[in-house]
């Protein structure tokens, strides 16, 4: 069984539209992540919830829009893809947000912007 | 910013070779976690170090956490082709929602 699942696995699309990539965790995890790998492989924070509430919002541009529907759950909107939006998206998880708590990563979502 | 500084980016070795990835800040973190990456997959922990000049042994790699808890190091002995991947350190600053990420090392092992 998959613990972090996110699809697509891939997205082809132009610049200017929209688009949504889905990820689920069956951990029972409290706190999930999405992160940005960019093409030298460096990972960033993009956004933390913690049972559905926003914790953290890394300076993303207003066109990503994360929603949580339920704590298994945390969707990524992007609005108006732009060429630099092209990256690796990864969704994580892990049990609450205490300090040193381990992550569990999905298997990325490359998003290429034509 | 760029919190953790890890070292080599890249690193080419044969099979049997040493090698230690090193992973510095300035910054004190609560926790050092490294992972492991392989193409098309996303990070996997391979371990937590929490307390000043821990040291911890996975089968051949051993991490260390700085006595001031600023640095760590991961060193494989002899190393495999199955080492492969691309290495990642992440510190925790006690927050807990974030984890900053050193920006990897590439890791080859040819047989």
């Amino acid at each position: 069984d998959t613990a972090v699942s996110q699809t697509p696995k891939y997205l082809v699309t132009q610049m200017g539209n929209d688009k949504s990539i889905k990820c689920e965790q069956n951990l029972g995890h409290d706190t999930m992540y999405w992160y940005k790998q960019d093409s030298k492989k460096f990972l960033k924070i993009m956004f933390s919830y913690n049972n559905k509430e926003l914790i953290i919002n890394e300076t993303v541009p207003n066109r990503f829009s994360p929603k949580s529907p339920d704590k298994a759950h945390l969707n990524l909107h992007i609005n108006s893809l732009e060429l630099g939006d092209s990256a690796v998206y990864f969704c994580a998880s892990s049990q609450d947000g205490t300090e040193n708590q381990p992550q569990h990563f999905g298997d990325g979502t490359r998003l290429s912007i034509l | 910013t760029q919190l953790l500084e890890q070292s080599p980016q890249f690193l080419s070795i044969q099979e049997g070779e040493n090698l230690t990835v090193y992973c510095n800040s300035s910054s004190v973190f609560s926790s050092l976690q490294w992972y492991r990456q392989e193409p098309g997959e996303g990070p996997v922990l391979l371990v937590t170090v929490v307390t000043g000049g821990e040291v911890k042994k996975l089968k051949r790699l051993t991490f260390q956490f700085g006595d001031a808890r600023k640095d760590s190091s991961l060193h494989i002995t002899a190393a495999q082709p199955g080492d492969t991947g691309l290495y990642l350190c992440a510190g925790d600053l006690g927050s807990g929602y974030a984890l900053n990420f050193g920006k990897g090392t590439s890791l080859l092992v040819t047989p």
